[in-house]
Formats: C-alpha cells, sequence, structure tokens
C-alpha cells in the first residue's frame, strides 16, 4: 500500500478485556514503532522492531502490554486486562532505516483510537 | 519524562503572518524532526535536521538547531489557513535506539 495502515480506526471495550491492534508498514520498511498518544502523557514510545533483532521493548509501560511482528511485516499490539487509563491513540510508524535523512524519516499510520470504558 | 519541550503551546495568527515554534531538549541528539499532525490523526514528517547541521529550508519551512543551547526552532511564513495544525518536535537520541522522543506540541491557528 501506499502508506502506513493501522486498523481497527476505533476501539471501545471494557474494562479487563483484552485488544488487539494491528499495523500495517510500507512495504520494504525494516523498523517498525509503536507510540501512544494520550492527555496526560503526550506522545511515548512504546517498542520497536528493527528487521530480525530482538525488540526494544523500553517503552512498554506494564507487563499488560505487549507487541510481536510476523515475517518482518505486520506488527500486532496487545493490550491485556485493559484499564482506563489504557485509553489513548496507539500510533504505528515504519522506517526504511538508514543513514539518509529519507531512511531516517518515519512514516505514521493514522493511529488507533481506543476508549476503555 | 518528554526529551522535549515546546513553546508556545498555542499559538494564533492570522494568515499571512509568521509562526515560530521553539522546541528545546535536555539530552546529546543524533537528530532532530518536526512533525505535524491534524484533528488528533496521523503525524506528517515535515523535515529532519542533523545535529552538525544549524539551519534547514523546505518550501514555506526554515528550521534551525542550536545544540549548545539544546535548541531548535520551526518558522512557517506567510502561514495559510491550512497550516492549523499541531506541530512536535522530536529528537533522536543518540545511543538509544531509533525511536522518537516527542516535545510537548505546539497547537497553532491561522485565521483567514
Amino acid at each position: 500500500g501506499a502508506g502506513v495502515s493501522q486498523s481497527p480506526s476505533n476501539k471501545v471495550t471494557e474494562k479487563g478485556k483484552d485488544v488487539e491492534l494491528r499495523c500495517d508498514p510500507i512495504s520494504g520498511h525494516t523498523a517498525l514503532y509503536w507510540y501512544r498518544q494520550s492527555l496526560g502523557q503526550g506522545l511515548e514510545f512504546l517498542i520497536y522492531f528493527q528487521g530480525n533483532s530482538a525488540p526494544d521493548k523500553s517503552g512498554l509501560p506494564s507487563d499488560r502490554f505487549s507487541a510481536e511482528r510476523t515475517g518482518g511485516s505486520v506488527s500486532t499490539l496487545t493490550i491485556q486486562r485493559t484499564q482506563q487509563e489504557d485509553s489513548a491513540v496507539y500510533l504505528c510508524a515504519s522506517s526504511p532505516e538508514g543513514r539518509t535523512s529519507y531512511q531516517e524519516t518515519q512514516y505514521f499510520g493514522p493511529g488507533t483510537r481506543l476508549l476503555v470504558l | 519524562s518528554q526529551q522535549g519541550e515546546e513553546d508556545p503551546q498555542a499559538l494564533s495568527i492570522q494568515e499571512g503572518e509568521n509562526a515560530t515554534m521553539n522546541c528545546s531538549y535536555k539530552t546529546s541528539i543524533n537528530n532532530l524532526q518536526w512533525y505535524r499532525q491534524n484533528s488528533g490523526r496521523g503525524l506528517v514528517h515535515l523535515i529532519l535536521i542533523r545535529s552538525n547541521e544549524r539551519e534547514k529550508h523546505s518550501g514555506r519551512l526554515r528550521v534551525t538547531l542550536d545544540t549548545s543551547k539544546k535548541s531548535s526552532s520551526l518558522l512557517i511564513t506567510a502561514s495559510r489557513a491550512a497550516d492549523t495544525a499541531s506541530y512536535f518536535c522530536a529528537t533522536v537520541i543518540n545511543n538509544a535506539g531509533n525511536m522518537l522522543t516527542f516535545g510537548g506540541g505546539t497547537r497553532l491557528m491561522v485565521k483567514p
């Protein structure tokens, strides 16, 4: 596709339920990032995948959050036992990874707006 | 905590005027990037400036970087109503991976 896509666009869930958010990066991009944007915390890094390397999970706020990237392409962010403070917009980005300005630019998807009731 | 702080938090100007937004950060960086966001949706990359660069231009955008002051500015010249959006600076911190660390953003409103 032409850009990064995310699904669903919006998700409403009840406290305690698990949710899965999907990201399709731009074809050929080796790096994939998840960020979260909330009113209280602004834009925060969550997790980063680069090629076949072990992901950088340093931004995950708790062990209820996990992510995987299958086949070096699609990624799924899973939030278990959701809490109201998990309500936010979850943004995915991808980049080609390299040393030129173009390759370091991150291309963002439209985000998934999660509301936990 | 966020790496960057932006000021002002909100800016309202008339069409045709210039808009200047500032960003400060705390640690040594590899590069600094500016992004735009409309209505809480996806972020659009505007410009990237490396730590060894001092100024870059792209169309009506001008970005400066002062690593001694750990600050950057984004200037939008001859603003248009369509420039109304939130603008974020983001840094890639040296030796900390390629993830972006964002500032709090500036909400720009350009009145027609």
